[in-house]
């Protein structure tokens, strides 16, 4: 069965420092990755998605990155985390490389970020 | 551009039946979701429409009106369990765009 795994849970974190934020799925391949960012009473933004290694789409413009250096491997970063960049992280895979399909997606636990 | 609209909170009693609107604007439609987020948790998967009409799972139902861009999820023998939020996202040229969420409270 198909797993995705993101981590760390939780993190706190200074204004102005680094990010690196995991997600591995594992199960599947050519999975459909993306980065979803969850304020509080609201529903999820989307960051980024990746339909192979290498293709990043950016959603918004932020100072937030991602990677896919792997088939199974999402990655978000930052160089330098603002304020506004507190909030909850979910990484999320779907099992068709057609956009247009109607595989629901599954998601990681999530990373509740805390900039201070 | 895409526009979803679900009501913020609902409150229903342990048992009752209820049902949560999603009104949507959209250009492109390839399907809507519907998912249960428990506080401090990951969304998860509920039911999926892509033509008009019901779709039943057990204690969970969700309709779709293409031409009225309109869907609702529907919840029978409500239990305390079910208190979460629920999410209605529309899938367009292949992204889904989420709505706030509707946080429906059971009451016993």
């Amino acid at each position: 069965s198909q797993t995705i795994h993101q981590w760390p849970a939780t993190l706190v974190q200074p204004v102005g420092s680094p990010l690196s934020l995991e997600c591995t799925v594992e199960g599947t391949s050519n999975p459909n990755l993306y980065w979803y960012r969850q304020a509080a009473g609201r529903g999820l933004q989307l960051l980024f998605y990746s339909v192979g290694i290498g293709q990043i789409s950016s959603e918004v413009p932020q100072n937030l990155s991602a990677s896919r250096p792997q088939d199974r491997q999402f990655i978000l970063s930052s160089k330098k985390l603002l304020l506004s960049d507190s909030g909850f992280y979910l990484c999320a895979w779907s099992p068709d490389r057609d956009l247009f399909s109607n595989q629901p997606q599954h998601f990681g636990d999530g990373t509740r970020l805390s900039i201070l | 551009g895409q526009n979803i609209d679900q009501p913020t909170e609902m409150t229903a009693t342990e048992g009752a039946i209820v049902q949560i609107n999603c009104t949507y604007q959209t250009s492109g439609f390839n399907g809507l979701f519907w998912y249960q987020q428990h506080a401090g948790e990951a969304p998860t998967f509920l039911s999926y429409n892509v033509l008009d009409g019901l779709e039943e799972k057990g204690r969970f139902s969700s309709f779709l009106s293409r031409s009225k861009g309109y869907s609702y999820l529907l919840l029978k023998e409500l239990q305390m369990k079910d208190s979460a939020s629920y999410l209605c996202a529309v899938k367009s040229r292949g992204k889904s765009t989420f709505g706030d969420g509707t946080t429906l409270t059971v009451k016993p």
